[in-house]
């Protein structure tokens, strides 16, 4: 079964520090990952896409791929008390459907 | 813009009772749709997808079912709602080409009694 793994947290950071979140697929043929942002009570909100090995950078966020390693990572620089929120990694391979990790909740500490 | 529209967005049924829950996309055409539940502080279960108008794929079996009577239009269904059907459904859109992600609705809280 195919599968994205996410720490369920919660990832507690201060303010004004970097947040990092990390996932792992099981899918060696996923091309696509995506990261969304939901805050308790809403549904979940796209924030970045990536498609290539390397870094993504997109204001305060940088999306990291590793494909050898299956792995996908979020940064959040100068991390704000808005940020607070549970965040999904989703997987993707063309032709089949997505797969969504379970979650990763962040608190941003004033 | 593509925008998706998913209503009601708060539902309170008693058990047994049926459900209808819609959903519309605007802005593109022969979307990808989804339907999803999300239980309080768990992951995304995916319910239901369509590639097109009449075409339904289920992913859980369950006494939920789904029907796309239109290119745009996603509709969720119920005959006899059970106590464990409450949750936070979700709509979603995605594009057929490859590397496009899922937009999801304002999702459905829906309430059991």
């Amino acid at each position: 079964q195919k599968e994205v793994e996410q720490n369920s947290g919660p990832l507690s950071v201060p303010e004004g520090a970097i947040a990092s979140l990390n996932c792992t697929y099981s899918d060696r043929g996923s091309q696509s990952f995506f990261w969304y942002r939901q805050y308790s009570g809403k549904s979940p909100e796209l924030i970045m896409s990536i498609y290539s090995n390397g870094d993504k950078e997109d204001g305060r966020f940088t999306a990291q791929l590793n494909k050898a390693s299956q792995y996908v990572s979020l940064l959040i620089r100068d991390s704000q008390p808005s940020d607070s929120a549970t965040y999904l990694c989703a997987a993707y391979n063309y032709g089949q459907n997505f797969v969504f990790g379970p979650g990763t909740r962040l608190s941003v500490l004033p | 813009s593509q925008t998706i529209h998913q209503w009601p967005a708060t539902l309170v049924q008693p058990v047994g009772s049926p459900l209808s829950l819609e959903c519309t996309v605007e802005g593109t055409s022969n979307p990808n749709l989804y339907w999803y539940r999300q239980a309080a502080g768990r992951g995304l279960q995916l319910l239901f997808y369509s590639v097109g108008i009449g075409q339904i794929s289920s992913e859980v079996p369950q006494n939920l079912s789904a029907s796309r009577p239109q290119d745009r239009q996603f509709i969720l269904s119920s005959k006899k709602l059970l106590l464990s059907d409450s949750g936070f459904y979700l709509c979603a859109w995605s594009g057929t080409t490859s590397n496009q992600p899922q937009h999801f609705g304002d999702g459905t809280r829906l309430s059991i009694l």
